[in-house]
């Protein structure tokens, strides 16, 4: 089946120590993204790509770094200098289409040591 | 700036009654989506609005846009528990591909 898997489910992290979460896409999508979601609140905007090797800041992209080398992976590496990173972190797919929705990863929860 | 706003941000109702969930943002824009995020999971899409006056229903659910008024509703009939969720409305400024901004999210809890 198609869809967006991403690892690991939880992660922890220890001060001044780097993270990198995995997504990976089968739909054959363009476009990719991450969200940060914090309890209570709607989601937020890290980075978002349109396309292989090319990527751009989202609202809150202070902290995190993205790369795109393939079209089916985006994986997203938070840097020591988030200093508050405990979050629900999504990725999402698309076509890139404006009919069409972004579709959803299962999420990774991460957590401070 | 986007901004998106949603009211109410928590809604308790019984079974069988109705209500409608609003969503208001800051700038024109020709498209406006709604998931549903249940507790600890991914979010699902609802529904896809482009264009003023779209409506659409799925099930109990149903979705209006009036980019006028920049205002989307997602209305709900004949409460069930099974729609118990967390709905979120969001908004694309630019081009297809571009990242959503995001309501705040309207916990609704439906009572037996």
């Amino acid at each position: 089946d198609g869809g967006i898997t991403q690892s690991p489910k939880y992660l922890f992290r220890k001060e001044g120590q780097n993270v990198t979460l995995s997504c990976e896409q089968n739909l054959n999508h363009d476009a990719m993204y991450w969200y940060r979601q914090d309890p209570g609140q709607g989601l937020r905007l890290i980075y978002y790509s349109q396309i292989v090797n090319d990527f751009q800041k989202g609202d809150i992209a202070e902290g995190y770094s993205v790369s795109r080398e393939k079209k089916e992976s985006f994986p997203l590496t938070v840097t020591s200098a988030q200093k508050n990173p405990t979050a629900f972190y999504l990725c999402a797919s698309s076509a890139g289409q404006r009919n069409q929705p972004q579709h959803f990863g299962d999420g990774t929860r991460l957590s401070i040591l | 700036e986007l901004k998106v706003e949603q009211n109410p941000l928590f809604l308790s109702m019984q079974e069988g009654k109705n209500y409608t969930i609003y969503c208001n943002y800051s700038t024109t824009s020709d498209r406006l989506y709604w998931y549903r995020q249940d507790p600890g999971k991914s979010l699902e899409s609802l529904f896809v609005l482009l264009s003023n006056g779209a409506v659409k229903q799925e099930g109990r659910l149903m979705a209006s846009l009036d980019t006028k008024a920049r205002l989307s509703t997602l209305h709900i009939t004949a409460a069930v528990h099974d729609l118990s969720a967390t709905y979120f409305c969001a908004v694309s400024l630019w081009g297809g591909a571009d990242g959503l901004t995001f309501g705040k999210g309207t916990h609704l809890i439906i009572q037996p």
